[in-house]
């Protein structure tokens, strides 16, 4: 059984670009989960979303967005990027319908942005 | 929300040592999981005690949840168990993961 999928792993931006990324979870799992990790912020919970809808949004700004598709395959979009955007982001898929589900990681996709 | 603490922030030991990690957390939870994060980004699972003891080969994990704290146990430590190690929890109130500092470890040959 494939894993959780991310696309790209590695991009580099500049300020004021945008950008989208992409995860594919487990097959069978239809929520799924964006984090950000930054050395000086941790790993911080985005968004959430099952069965194409958003079901809990983290504490970050408008820029950042997502969407799921009816596969359960997810994007995440940050637009205008500035320089503190830099972050590994990782996609979680789970098979639960609620939150008492295990959590399987990707690989994670590194932004840098200049 | 909910707050996750972990210790120690860091920790060497020599091949072969034996360690003990802690995580603390500060509500009820209804699920808890341990990662170990590998020099690649990628966060394993090790894990999923939302209480409760497991084992896996070197490693073991206990969650007391009515005391709110959950230890994961690591023998006979290799290199290759260097890395980070985070718990993350989610509160019986709450719907998303939270994740603690994380601990360092690093294992000299």
């Amino acid at each position: 059984k494939a894993g959780v999928t991310q696309t790209p792993r590695y991009l580099i931006k500049t300020r004021g670009q945008q950008v989208t990324l992409s995860c594919s979870p487990i097959s069978g799992h239809r929520s799924v989960s964006w984090y950000q990790q930054t050395p000086g912020q941790g790993l911080q919970f985005l968004f959430e979303y099952f069965s194409e809808t958003q079901r809990n949004k983290g504490n970050f700004p408008g820029r950042f967005s997502g969407r799921q598709f009816s596969n359960s395959r997810s994007e995440m979009n940050v637009s205008t990027l500035e320089l503190g955007d830099s972050a590994l982001y990782l996609c979680a898929s789970s098979w639960k319908t609620d939150s008492t589900g295990e959590l399987f990681f990707g690989e994670g996709s590194r932004l840098t942005v200049l | 929300g909910i707050q996750v603490e972990q210790s120690p922030p860091d920790l060497i030991l020599q091949e072969g040592a034996n360690s003990t990690l802690r995580c603390n957390f500060s509500d009820s939870v209804n699920n808890l999981q341990w990662f170990h994060q590998n020099p690649w980004g990628q966060l394993i699972n090790l894990f999923y005690i939302p209480s409760g003891t497991k084992q896996n080969g070197r490693l073991s994990a206990t969650t007391v949840a009515t005391e709110r704290y959950s230890l994961l146990y690591i023998s006979s430590s290799q290199t290759t168990d260097s890395g980070v190690y985070f718990c993350a929890v989610v509160a019986n109130y709450g719907q998303n993961f939270v994740f603690g500092p994380g601990t360092r470890l690093s294992v000299l040959p």
